[in-house]
């Protein structure tokens, strides 16, 4: 089975900061990897994802994440934090077995940006 | 619509009732998972639909949860006899072919509060 784990759950940075949110799953094959973010009150977006392409991934809003094999990391990363990217933040795994493509999610990190 | 729409967004039911929720996915759209989301915590998967066939039920918690989706678009996810820990946003997402690589739209989640 996979898993994933986001270590902390409240991450705070000063608006123009970089922003590092961490995950690291567990699987047994070959994952596919993704970022989401929830504001508050709506569903979740899809930020980015790892499909076994590229190991750096560009998202959308200026986020990127690197799939780190060896270190079974996918950490997502902003140079510049936006007052606009205060949300949380879920990073998720899905594995190639089976035609169910569902989603194993972390706890989540909510990202606070200070003015 | 443009997305994932979930009806209705608030619902609250006193302990022992029944309550259905439910999802309108985006036009066209094969698969269809429902997800469930305990405060402060990450989505867990329910069930999955590749049309209006149940392909995976194993997240539903007990035999108390049941989901249909009879002509392949829309989908019901039912609670019988509910109990205080069924308390969560209940998560409707939908893509439009099976596999991993495909992105999996959410809707805005229904919260459903068990007196």
């Amino acid at each position: 089975a996979q898993s994933v784990t986001q270590l902390g759950s409240h991450v705070s940075v000063s608006e123009g900061a970089l922003v590092l949110l961490r995950c690291n799953y567990s699987s047994s094959v070959p994952p596919y990897l993704f970022w989401y973010v929830q504001y508050p009150n709506q569903g979740l977006q899809l930020l980015l994802k790892y499909t076994s392409a590229a190991t750096l991934v560009k998202g959308i809003n200026g986020f990127e994440a690197e799939f780190k094999k060896s270190e079974t990391s996918f950490h997502l990363t902003k140079p510049s934090a936006h007052m606009s990217d205060a949300a949380e933040y879920f990073c998720a795994v899905s594995v190639s077995t089976g035609a169910n493509s569902k989603l194993t999610f972390g706890k989540g990190i909510t990202l606070s940006v200070r003015p | 619509g443009a997305g994932v729409s979930q009806s209705p967004r608030y619902k609250v039911a006193k302990r022992g009732q029944d309550v259905a929720l439910r999802c309108d996915p985006i036009s066209g759209h094969v698969s269809l998972f429902w997800y469930q989301q305990a405060l402060g915590q990450g989505p867990e998967f329910l069930t999955y639909f590749q049309n209006e066939a149940q392909l995976d039920k194993s997240g539903l918690p007990s035999d108390r949860f049941f989901a249909e989706r009879p002509e392949g678009s829309v989908s019901t996810l039912k609670i019988q006899r509910t109990q205080q820990e069924d308390s969560a946003v209940y998560l409707c997402a939908s893509s439009l072919v099976e596999g991993h690589n495909n992105e999996q739209f959410f809707g805005p989640g229904t919260r459903l509060t068990v007196l």
